[in-house]
């Protein structure tokens, strides 16, 4: 089966800039999560998305990022405007609700703000 | 917040040797589970261990979960120097919701 796809792979804008960035998961997977990862540090829950409905968004920074996941299948990520602190891999992964397997991940998009 | 702690930070080793991480968490959970990432790489799964098991093995992986103590191991036997990765636990809750310690990176010398 394809994997979770990504776009893009690297972006560098500038701070106060937008940016935004898109996954498509493995079809049929009906729960999606974007992860954020710093360098060194692990990923980090952003957002999850049962279909296209919202389950948690307690750690997103919504006064500068949102996310939508229309039509249930592939999901973009926005920031507006980005910070330096913004730096980081944006981690797409998927998996199929009510079963207890491992997620897959996206090989994830490098955002550098400089 | 992230829950799972894995000690050590950095381990480095020869290869054919085993090494060994552990991964510690405060709240109950539904599962555990280890991932591996190659540097600029995304994650992938290497196994899952449900709360009620208490160790599970896939090829030369060993995994072992104690709920008393919250805390799971990760063993790699027989290292190589393809092994060379950065290993993270994540414990899953009832909503399918996976959260990831900082990851222990392993380093295998030929």
């Amino acid at each position: 089966e394809a994997g979770v796809a990504q776009s893009p792979r690297y972006k560098i804008i500038e701070k106060r800039q937008s940016v935004a960035f898109w996954c498509n998961p493995i079809s049929g997977h009906a729960t999606l999560y974007w992860y954020q990862q710093i360098l060194g540090q692990g990923p980090k829950l952003l957002i999850q998305f049962q279909n296209n409905g919202v389950v948690d968004d307690s750690q997103l920074p919504k006064d500068r990022f949102s996310a939508e996941r229309l039509k249930g299948v592939d999901s973009t990520l926005k920031i507006q405007p980005a910070k330096l602190e913004d730096s980081a891999v944006y981690l797409c992964a998927s998996s199929s609700f009510g079963r207890l397997d491992g997620y897959t991940f996206g090989s994830g998009t490098r955002l550098t703000v400089v | 917040s992230q829950q799972g702690e894995e000690d050590p930070q950095a381990l480095s080793i020869q290869e054919g040797e085993n090494a060994t991480m552990n991964c510690s968490y405060k709240t109950s959970i539904n599962n555990l589970q280890w991932y591996r990432q190659n540097s600029g790489r995304g994650l992938v799964h290497l196994i899952l261990i449900r709360s009620n098991e208490r160790e599970k093995h896939s090829g030369r992986l060993r995994v072992t979960l104690d709920t008393s103590k919250k805390s799971s191991s990760l063993l790699i036997t027989a290292s190589r120097a393809a092994d060379t990765a950065s290993y993270f636990c994540a414990t899953g809750g009832s909503n399918y919701k996976l959260t990831f310690g900082k990851g222990t990176l392993l380093t295998v010398n030929p």
